[in-house]
């Protein structure tokens, strides 16, 4: 198994611009969440899903957008990049209350 | 809304000596589970030990152990015989929900030989 895949690992953003980070499990979770992570903090929640075809928003979930038409795929949206949205995004899928994380992708909006 | 503390920012641990670090939270839940995370340099999330709020027992990996104290909202880890290995950022974290974890600000464990 790989685990829970996230693409790109890195990405520089003009302001404006848009993109999708993609993430992908193949551990049949239902669960999936998506975070990021800024200098001196903890992981904070953008958007979460319970399953295929719900999702919800978390603590952060301005300037970000999430479908989820699969168990497997669950992707995070940014539809015009703003500098605050620089960070470290990391994708999880949970199984038993234990969230399994992917690699992390490190977005820089300039 | 949840939190979670951490206090202390910044540790320093001697290689092979043992190293407590300290986390609160809040919460109004009585089910729940408590992880510590940790983040070494690659930036990969780690699991290091989790804790069932309904279980009396402590949890126990190895080397590291967590003092867990329901009424007074408290989840130590402790790492023995510290390795130079276990520098990293080690978070906190606290879930009701399976898919909201909520993490505190972490403390960075320095570990010198």
């Amino acid at each position: 198994n790989a685990g829970v895949t996230q693409t790109p690992k890195f990405q520089v953003l003009k302001t404006g611009q848009s993109m999708t980070l993609q993430c992908a499990q193949d551990m049949n979770h239902e669960y999936m969440s998506w975070y990021r992570q800024d200098p001196g903090m903890g992981l904070r929640l953008i958007h979460y899903s319970v399953g295929a075809g719900i999702t919800d928003q978390g603590e952060v979930p301005n300037g970000y957008n999430v479908s989820r038409s699969t168990t497997e795929d669950f992707p995070l949206r940014l539809l015009s990049a703003a500098p605050s949205q620089t960070s470290v995004y990391f994708c999880a899928s949970v199984r038993n209350n234990e969230q399994f994380f992917g690699p992390g992708t490190r977005l820089t909006v300039l | 809304a949840q939190t979670v503390t951490q206090s202390q920012p910044e540790m320093s641990v001697q290689e092979a000596e043992t190293v407590t670090l300290s986390c609160t939270y809040d919460t109004s839940e009585s089910d729940y589970y408590l992880f510590w995370y940790k983040q070494p340099p690659s930036r990969q999330m780690i699991l290091v030990i989790r804790q069932e709020a309904y279980k009396q027992q402590n949890a126990t990996e190895n080397r590291f152990s967590v003092n867990f104290q329901k009424a007074a909202k408290s989840f130590s880890l402790k790492i023995s015989d510290s390795q130079l290995g276990d520098a990293a950022m080690y978070f906190c974290a606290y879930t009701n929900s399976g898919y909201a974890l909520n993490f505190g600000k972490g403390t960075s464990l320095l570990v010198t030989p």
